[in-house]
């Protein structure tokens, strides 16, 4: 079945350093993927997503390009910021039947100042 | 537009003791509806789906329900929790062009 792996956690970082969050999925077919945040205390929040291969996703800062022929998505951002703390967690998603976003375990990120 | 309502936040209950948590969503009809669980520590699992009303799909064995009584209401529920009920709840609906979006979760603490 369809599963995604991100790299494991915690990870901490300076501010203004650069970050890598690594995430490869499993799926047959063409599923869109996703990067979620959660800020302490708070729901999921969708950051970006791509919807096909070569398509590249970004909000905030943060950008990660779907690759389908390494069934990867990586998040990336160029400077982090304190605010930037939270947990990221990559998904896939498909368009037919229950609609089912598959999680990976989520990365627990931390900038100290 | 579409709100997705979720409560409550925070729930405090004995071992033993039952379980509701409430999901409604406004401003669609027909969703698909989810509850997923976030461990301590861990990732987010799914725990139900519905594809409509009454129609259910389970994807863990566990101690706990799920029922959809309304199109937009999604209820999960357990008549006694256990200590590994614990954890930041979920509830979440999508919809063709509509994508996926997640209510504000509640979190469960048994003692």
């Amino acid at each position: 079945g369809d599963s995604v792996t991100q790299m494991e956690g915690p990870v901490t970082l300076s501010e203004e350093a650069f970050l890598t969050i690594n995430c490869t999925y499993t799926a047959t077919g063409y599923p869109s993927l996703f990067w979620y945040v959660q800020y302490p205390g708070e729901g999921l929040q969708l950051l970006l997503k791509a919807t096909k291969a070569d398509d590249k996703g970004s909000n905030k800062g943060f950008e990660a390009t779907y690759r389908k022929e390494t069934t990867s998505f990586h998040l990336e951002k160029g400077s982090v910021q304190v605010s930037d703390s939270a947990v990221y967690f990559c998904a896939l998603f498909r368009f037919q039947g229950a609609q089912k976003l598959v999680f990976g375990q989520g990365t627990r990120l931390t900038i100290n100042p | 537009s579409q709100t997705i309502h979720q409560w409550p936040a925070t729930l405090v209950q004995p071992v033993g003791s039952p379980l509701s948590l409430e999901c409604t969503v406004e401003g669609t009809s027909n969703p698909n509806l989810y509850w997923y669980r976030q461990a301590a520590g861990r990732g987010l699992q799914l725990l139900f789906y519905s594809v409509g009303i009454g129609q259910i799909s389970s994807e863990v064995p566990q101690n706990l329900s799920a029922s959809r009584p309304q199109d937009r209401q999604f209820i999960l529920s357990s008549k006694k929790l256990l200590l590994s009920d614990s954890g930041f709840y979920l509830c979440a609906w999508s919809r063709t062009g509509y994508g996926y979006t997640f209510g504000s979760g509640t979190r469960l603490t048994v003692v």
